[in-house]
């Protein structure tokens, strides 16, 4: 089954604590982005990545850094997280050719005390 | 950035009636998709519809590019429907998402 996944589902930190939000595609696609989603503010792009090795900031980069190693996994990496951080994250995958469709993981919801 | 502006904001719906929600953007764009997020958060693509007209059992849109909207029509809602519709466009790769219109259907 075609699909992204993102680990872990749920996550309450303290501020400072660094961590890793994991996201997997089993699509073989090229392109992968991070989003934050806020109440009334939609979805913001974080980073995304064109391929392996190379990445770059999206609308909101701030506080989060990301890593492109393999093609299927794009962590989403806070060193160190504050309670603005708070939100519910998106890792999506891109299809290529003629449509550029986005396919979602099932969300993160993380908040920082 | 290209601005995104959805309306309405909020919809309320008895079970078996038709809606139209609209995205209006502010530039030009080759890559424009209908996302439906389900009250259980996740997110669904509908549509990838940069222009034209594309249909999906009770679910339509329609892309006017020259004009640069895109509507999306809910036919014989029903309350699985309910939850936050989100257009995003842009170019290529890169989306900019609406606010959502959060749609309500009541059985």
């Amino acid at each position: 089954e075609a699909q992204v996944t993102q680990n872990p589902r749920y996550l309450i930190t303290v501020t400072g604590k660094k961590l890793t939000v994991t996201c997997s595609q089993n699509m073989n696609h090229e392109y992968m982005s991070w989003y934050r989603q806020d109440p009334g503010l939609g979805l913001r792009q974080i980073y995304y990545s064109m391929n392996v090795e190379v990445t770059d900031k999206g609308d909101v980069p701030e506080g989060y850094k990301v890593s492109r190693k393999e093609k299927r996994n794009f962590p989403l990496i806070l060193e160190s997280p504050s309670p603005n951080q708070t939100s519910l994250y998106f890792c999506a995958s891109t299809s290529t050719g003629k449509a550029y469709e986005q396919y979602f993981g099932p969300g993160t919801r993380l908040t920082v005390t | 950035g290209i601005q995104v502006e959805q309306s309405p904001p909020d919809l309320i719906l008895q079970e078996g009636a038709n809606s139209t929600l609209r995205c209006n953007f502010s530039d030009s764009v080759n890559n424009l998709q209908w996302f439906h997020q389900n009250p259980w958060g996740q997110l669904i693509n509908l549509f990838y519809i940069p222009s034209g007209t594309k249909q999906n059992g009770r679910l339509s849109a329609t892309t006017v590019a020259t004009e640069r909207y895109s509507l999306l029509y809910i036919s014989s809602s029903q309350t699985t429907d309910s939850g936050v519709y989100f257009c995003a466009v842009g170019n290529d790769y890169k989306l900019s998402f609406g606010a959502g219109t959060t749609v309500t259907v009541r059985a």
